[in-house]
């Protein structure tokens, strides 16, 4: 099946560094997008990795491993407005996205 | 905001009513994708569109649910008879094939709500 794995929740304080990890199938890989959505609203893009390495943006880094099945995103100098969801979504040999259950992360003061 | 608009934003129904909702791309955008999402999941996929063709349909879609893109540009949704087993998030989502990655640009949802 095309299941991907990350963790429900995770906490973090305001000021350090959090790295959400998502694992998946690795066959049919056709690259993985990294969204963030608050409660009530839409998924936001914040990467896109197709290729091994870190793609770095501002406070966000994503990074890939192609022969692993795994990312992860990580989150520099967090503030309050980080807390969300973040979720993990591949493309595999079709168009579609498969997105998994995301991550909920709250930052605390 | 990522210019794609839905609409409408909110609708509570009750159940055995028809309801539809309507999405409008970014206007260079050709592909066009429908997702439903419920409360502490990611967003399912329903069906996408290329300019008018409809492409894929997951086997979520029931009978119930039927979409159209008529003119390769605004998009509807309709479910009939709803249940309250519809009640979700109904998101649509764009993208501009050869763009980065070719990047899936979300829509403000549909949040529905069957009695």
């Amino acid at each position: 099946g095309q299941n991907i794995d990350q963790p429900t929740e995770m906490t973090a304080t305001e000021g350090a560094i959090v790295q959400i990890n998502c694992t998946y199938q690795t066959s049919g890989f056709n690259g993985l997008f990294w969204y963030q959505q608050h409660a009530g609203e839409a998924p936001t893009f914040l990467s896109y990795n197709v290729l091994d390495g870190l793609e770095e943006k501002g406070r966000f880094s994503s990074f890939l491993s192609r022969s692993k099945g795994y990312s992860y995103l990580l989150l520099k100098e967090l503030q309050m407005k980080d807390s969300a969801s973040y979720l993990c979504a591949v493309r595999w040999d079709t168009d579609k996205l498969i997105f998994g259950t995301g991550t909920r992360l709250q930052v605390f003061p | 905001d990522t210019g794609v608009s839905q609409d409408p934003r909110h609708k509570i129904t009750k159940r055995g009513q028809n309801v539809t909702f309507r999405c409008d791309p970014i206007s260079e955008h050709n592909r066009l994708y429908w997702y439903r999402q419920t409360l502490g999941q990611g967003p399912e996929f329903l069906t996408y569109f290329q300019n008018e063709a409809q492409l894929e349909k997951s086997r979520l879609l029931s009978d119930r649910f039927s979409a159209e893109r008529p003119k390769g540009s605004f998009s509807t949704l309709e479910i009939q008879r709803t249940e309250q087993g519809d009640s979700a998030m109904y998101l649509c989502a764009t993208e501009l094939p050869g763009g980065e990655g070719e990047t899936q640009y979300f829509g403000p949802g549909t949040r529905l709500l069957v009695l």
